[in-house]
């Protein structure tokens, strides 16, 4: 079956620091991830989504300078949070999907919490 | 852009109750509809799509119509158990252009099923 890893599940980490998650997809090639940030309020905000062959495209009111994503093969992404604050608290999901038209398969998100 | 509607809050019943939960979309295109389930700990599992118009998807007893003349994808069960309290969301992908593997969620609704 499908299935996506997401590491580490929780983080702290002091306001100003960064940290890197993970995203590791098993039994399907991801040849789309998104990644999406969860707010106590458990609504959505897309972050960014990474096709392969392709520039990752971030939303509105995320960048890459400050959460830079790697995509370098059909299994694996990263995510890092740079210079994170309180804000950027939240459950951090990744969803990735073999083809298009198909569903996202969502790891079970990593939760940073902000000091 | 592409939004989603659904039942807001908290959806309150007892077991064997019927549930609904309103979904309404507004997309450009034709994008596939789908809803997910949310346990507290986990990421969002898929529970089915569907891609038609009059197309129904269904899993472990629950249901929804794809109605593109009414913009609706209704969630239904004609009998809740306690262990289907979740949070349950609609979404939808539009899959054209650069939207390519985006999922707009709606905000979420909280089932409580008591025994």
């Amino acid at each position: 079956g499908a299935l996506v890893y997401q590491y580490p599940r929780r983080t702290i980490c002091k306001s100003g620091t960064s940290m890197r998650m993970e995203c590791q997809a098993v039994g399907f090639q991801a040849t789309s991830v998104a990644w999406y940030r969860q707010s106590p309020q458990k609504t959505f905000e897309l972050i960014a989504l990474s096709t392969v062959n392709s520039a990752i495209k971030y939303e509105q009111n995320f960048t890459q300078e400050k959460f830079p994503i790697s995509h370098p093969n059909l299994s694996f992404s990263s995510m890092t949070v740079l210079n994170a604050y309180l804000e950027d608290r939240g459950l951090y999901l990744c969803g990735a999907r073999h083809r298009p038209y198909a569903e996202q398969f969502f790891g079970p998100g990593t939760r940073l919490t902000v000091l | 852009g592409d939004s989603v509607t659904q039942t807001e809050g908290q959806v309150a019943l007892s077991e064997e109750d019927f549930l609904t939960i309103h979904c309404n979309y507004s997309a450009s295109g034709y994008p596939t509809l789908f809803w997910y389930v949310q346990y507290p700990g986990e990421g969002p599992q898929l529970l089915f799509r569907a891609s038609r118009d009059k197309e129904k998807g269904s899993s472990r007893g629950f249901e929804a119509t794809y109605d593109k003349g009414t913009t609706s994808f209704h969630l239904r069960k004609a009998s809740v158990q306690e262990s289907d309290s979740a949070v349950y969301y609609c979404a939808l992908s539009a899959d054209t252009g650069a939207n390519t593997g985006k999922l707009t969620f709606g905000h979420g609704t909280i089932l409580r099923v008591h025994p």
